[in-house]
């Protein structure tokens, strides 16, 4: 069965600084792992998909994450925090290896991002 | 530019009213998805269709029905509103995994629902 953490439900940083959101996965298959943002009231965008091309992925708005198969893991970084960067981040998980034309998708809780100036 | 639209971004309704939500997409994809998503639950999977007239309960089904009469259009309906369906719903589309194996969603804006 699929699972995904969010460890911290909210996190905050200062503007300029670096942002650690931390994302851990449980998948029977080879999973295809995915970050959405959500800025307020406002739909979710994705942010970057791993596709299994590459360990670290570079998504939208200087965003990056990278794939840890060892240790289950796909933490979204970014060096430097600005202040549109407030919003709810969504860790995704999907299984890529089912043959059915619905793949079920897992949703993380989310965290909260919160930058101060 | 892809896009998933809803029909509303705000309705406020009365306890008791059938309520319609409408989602459309232009991407000839083949899956839509109705989700909702409330305080510390993220989000929840209400229903989904793989094809046309085709539908699959989701995790929180209760209380709602859907409709999918045409590719692009996903309709979300509450039979008889309820103040715990007070609640943003979202509206998403994906292609089938021989089409793209990753399963991206796109998603709507979404609607903000009150039932008073």
């Amino acid at each position: 069965a699929q699972s995904v953490t969010q460890l911290d439900s909210h996190v905050s940083v200062s503007e300029g600084t670096p942002v650690l959101l931390r994302c851990n996965y449980s998948s029977s298959y080879s999973p295809s792992l995915f970050w959405y943002v959500q800025h307020p009231n406002k739909g979710l965008q994705l942010l970057l998909k791993y596709t299994s091309a590459a360990t670290l992925v570079k998504g939208i708005n200087g965003f990056e994450a990278e794939f840890k198969k060892s240790e289950t893991s796909f933490h979204l970084t970014k060096p430097s925090a600005h202040m549109s960067d407030a919003a709810e981040y969504f860790c995704v998980v999907s299984d890529s290896g089912s043959k059915t034309s619905y793949d079920k998708v897992i949703f993380g809780p989310g965290t909260s991002l919160s930058v101060i100036p | 530019d892809v896009k998933v639209t809803q029909s509303s971004r705000y309705l406020v309704k009365r306890t008791g009213e059938k309520v319609f939500l409408e989602c459309v997409q232009d991407m000839d994809h083949e899956n839509m998805f109705w989700y909702r998503q409330d305080p510390g639950l993220g989000l929840r999977l209400i229903y989904f269709s793989y094809d046309v007239k085709m539908k699959e309960k989701g995790d929180i089904p209760e209380g709602y029905s859907v409709s999918r009469e045409k590719k692009e259009r996903f309709s979300l309906i509450l039979e008889s509103a309820s103040t715990n369906q007070t609640s943003m719903y979202l509206c998403a589309s994906s292609s089938l995994p021989e089409k793209d194996r990753y399963n991206e969603q796109f998603f709507g804006p979404g609607t903000r629902l009150t039932v008073l």
